[in-house]
């Protein structure tokens, strides 16, 4: 699996928009990726995922450059609520689990 | 009820004790997985089951075993537990297709201590 870089630790005010980086200049053509967060101790949550398209759900957007090498996770109008743990994962081809780094903790403030 | 569920929550159990943490879903998936988090640190997997009669093991796998006793059912045992297994446990399950990472489902998380 292609490794990501995140950084550690991100502050946002509510109410704006939360724009978290992921690097994965190792990605491969089948490979996916996948955004989940983890709130607290809770078990982690799928937010969004892509191959080469930009998406969008009820949740986030997700832009993925052209080259597929970085992507960012954009929250529109971050909460309190989101304040948690987001882990960028790089998956596909023959691997077949998720691999979890240590993520970006975003605080969200008043 | 939850789609994942992870019993106990919580446990406090003694150096060189057997335990067992279980783990029962209702998503009808095929995969199934263990985790544990240490804090400060991303979940890193232990076991994974891909069907009934599939068995894995995953990067930190020493000093526990599985058993996936039916489709819904996949335990976790710690045969002889150690202080440095103190951990936060997660089960999950998916249902992958050609999007793999997509549409895991975590339960709860046990919360092991042992001393």
């Amino acid at each position: 699996d292609a490794k990501t870089t995140q950084p550690p630790s991100m502050d946002c005010a509510e109410g704006r928009a939360a724009n978290l980086p992921c690097n994965h200049s190792t990605i491969s053509g089948n490979e996916y990726v996948y955004w989940y967060r983890q709130i607290h101790s809770q078990g982690p949550q799928y937010i969004i995922h892509g191959l080469k398209n930009n998406e969008t759900n009820e949740m986030a957007s997700l832009i993925i450059t052209e080259d597929r090498k970085s992507s960012t996770l954009i929250l529109p109008h971050a909460t309190l609520r989101d304040t948690a743990v987001y882990y960028c994962i790089v998956l596909g081809g023959t691997a077949s689990k998720l691999t979890f780094g240590t993520g970006t903790r975003l605080q969200v403030t008043l | 009820d939850a789609d994942v569920t992870q019993t106990p929550r919580n446990r406090i159990t003694k150096t060189g004790k057997r335990i067992m943490l279980e783990c029962s879903q209702t998503k009808g998936h095929d995969r199934m997985y263990w985790y544990r988090q240490d804090p400060g640190l991303g979940l890193r997997l232990i076991y994974y089951s891909f069907d009934v009669k599939d068995i894995n093991k995953g990067e930190i796998s020493d000093g526990y075993s599985v058993s996936r006793q039916a489709q819904a059912k996949f335990s976790l045992s710690l045969e002889s537990a150690i202080p440095n297994q103190t951990a936060l446990y997660f089960c999950a399950t998916s249902d992958p297709g050609q999007d793999k990472g997509y549409g895991y489902t975590f339960g709860s998380g046990t919360r092991l201590t042992v001393v």
